[in-house]
């Protein structure tokens, strides 16, 4: 069961355009919402991460919202730039049950040049 | 920033060989570390939990006699591919948890391409 969905799977913007990421949840027991970045041949980065009790967080041009009562969370990326090109996950997990991740499926971001 | 290292980075071996991937935590003591496996274009599948000083936890459908996890330290734990074969093949990438606490202190070390002839 897939318990984190991600979409959507590509994504291709020309340079300064805001790519925008979606997740969907379905366990209301997670209560941490991370959001990664991985390049080819490279373990994840951690890029922001937010928590139920705030709607928006922003950090450098990446940006969180998240709607607790659709069980939904975006990633958006503001004036992308070509080496922001990259596979993006979510994740969830639950703080009580030893922070275990659970990813979404990935979605893979183009910025042309 | 606190890094994780992974070796190998990269491993080529026969089928029926054992294969150790070790994950080392540089600047800080890891009680907890994850493993997991990820096919190429897909997500991560976390694959078990290694606790310093005591046994793995694995994720159901993980095969602990085939995935052999030991965590002897606070700094290290090796993940070993035991008579590996080519289904076997994938990357794999550990993180690890820095005991100070917050969920953020999560890192990730580089990946492991394994492949299996």
């Amino acid at each position: 069961q897939q318990q984190v969905k991600q979409s959507p799977q590509s994504l291709i913007v020309q340079k300064g355009g805001i790519p925008i990421i979606n997740c969907a949840y379905e366990n209301t027991a997670f209560d941490y919402f991370p959001w990664y970045q991985q390049f080819p041949g490279k373990g994840p980065a951690l890029l922001i991460a937010i928590r139920p009790d705030v709607s928006e967080k922003k950090e450098g041009r990446f940006t969180i919202s998240f709607n607790k009562s659709a069980k939904q969370f975006s990633l958006h990326i503001m004036d992308s730039q070509p080496g922001d090109s990259a596979t993006y996950f979510c994740a969830a997990s639950i703080t009580a049950a030893g922070n275990k991740l659970t990813f979404g499926g990935g979605t893979r971001v183009l910025v042309k040049p | 920033g606190a890094v994780v290292s992974q070796h190998p980075s990269r491993v080529i071996c026969k089928s029926g060989t054992s294969v150790k991937i070790e994950c080392r935590s540089l600047d800080f003591q890891a009680t907890t570390m994850f493993w997991y496996r990820q096919f190429p274009k897909q997500s991560l599948m976390l694959m078990a939990t290694s606790n310093e000083g005591s046994k793995a936890t694995y994720e159901q459908g993980v095969e602990k006699d085939k995935f052999l996890i030991n965590h002897a330290s606070l700094t290290l734990s090796t993940l070993t591919v035991t008579s590996a074969h080519p289904e076997d093949s994938s990357f794999y990438i550990c993180s690890a948890r820095d005991p100070g606490g917050s969920n953020e202190k999560l890192f990730f070390g580089s990946g492991t391409q394994l492949s299996v002839l």
